[in-house]
């Protein structure tokens, strides 16, 4: 049974710093990773999109990394900003469950001090 | 639309009510899917339709809850005899076709069960 982990939990950081998220999972028979961040009372928003073949995916000041046979991503913020303050979460497809079903971390909370 | 749209965006319910959660997907998207989100955690996958189609119902917690999608458009997510632990956000998402296309996700209904 797939499951992912996100450390931390939580961040704090000043504004300016580079940080980085991570997300593992258990089975690494996956079609893609992707991120996400959410807003307080919001739906989610898509980051980046990584395909099992990927190693990284790069979006202006993001950058997502992949190993897929350690099961594990990475989140790369650089020159973090009170904007980016947010709840970041990671979701997994997997080969196993036909690949219908995505399975989330629980998501880094994220808050950017100006 | 230019995005996935759900409705309410808020329900409050009497324990033991039907309630009826509506989404309209991004016009032309096949797949669409449903996710519960608990307070603090990660979207959990509750159920998956390709088109009309349901072809993963797995994560749906008991047969209260079903899902249609009768002509490969809106979905509607229907809970019967509703229970507290029924409260939660309500999240769907579209994405255009197969497995390896990011998912497009709404703003959620926030139901609250009295």
């Amino acid at each position: 049974k797939q499951e992912v982990t996100q450390i931390p939990a939580a961040l704090s950081v000043p504004e300016g710093e580079n940080l980085v998220l991570n997300c593992s999972f258990t089975d690494s028979a996956i079609y893609n990773l992707q991120w996400f961040r959410q807003d307080p009372g919001k739906g989610l928003t898509s980051l980046l999109l990584i395909q099992s073949s990927q190693r990284e995916q790069t979006s202006g000041r993001l950058n997502a990394s992949l190993d897929k046979s350690s099961g594990r991503s990475t989140l790369y913020i650089a020159a973090s900003q009170p904007g980016d303050s947010a709840t970041y979460l990671c979701a997994v497809r997997s080969i196993n469950t036909g690949g219908f079903k995505t399975i989330f971390g629980a998501g880094t909370r994220l808050f950017v001090k100006a | 639309g230019a995005g996935v749209s759900q409705s309410p965006r808020y329900k409050v319910a009497k324990r033991g009510q039907d309630v009826a959660l509506r989404c309209d997907p991004i016009s032309g998207h096949v797949s669409l899917f449903w996710y519960q989100q608990a307070l603090g955690q990660g979207p959990e996958f509750l159920t998956y339709f390709q088109n009309e189609a349901q072809l993963d119902k797995s994560g749906l917690p008991s047969d209260r809850f079903f899902a249609e999608r009768p002509e490969g458009s809106v979905s509607t997510l229907k809970i019967q005899r509703t229970q507290q632990e029924d409260s939660a956000v309500y999240l769907c998402a579209s994405s255009p076709t197969g497995v390896n296309q990011p998912q497009h996700f709404g703003d959620g209904t926030r139901l609250s069960i009295l």
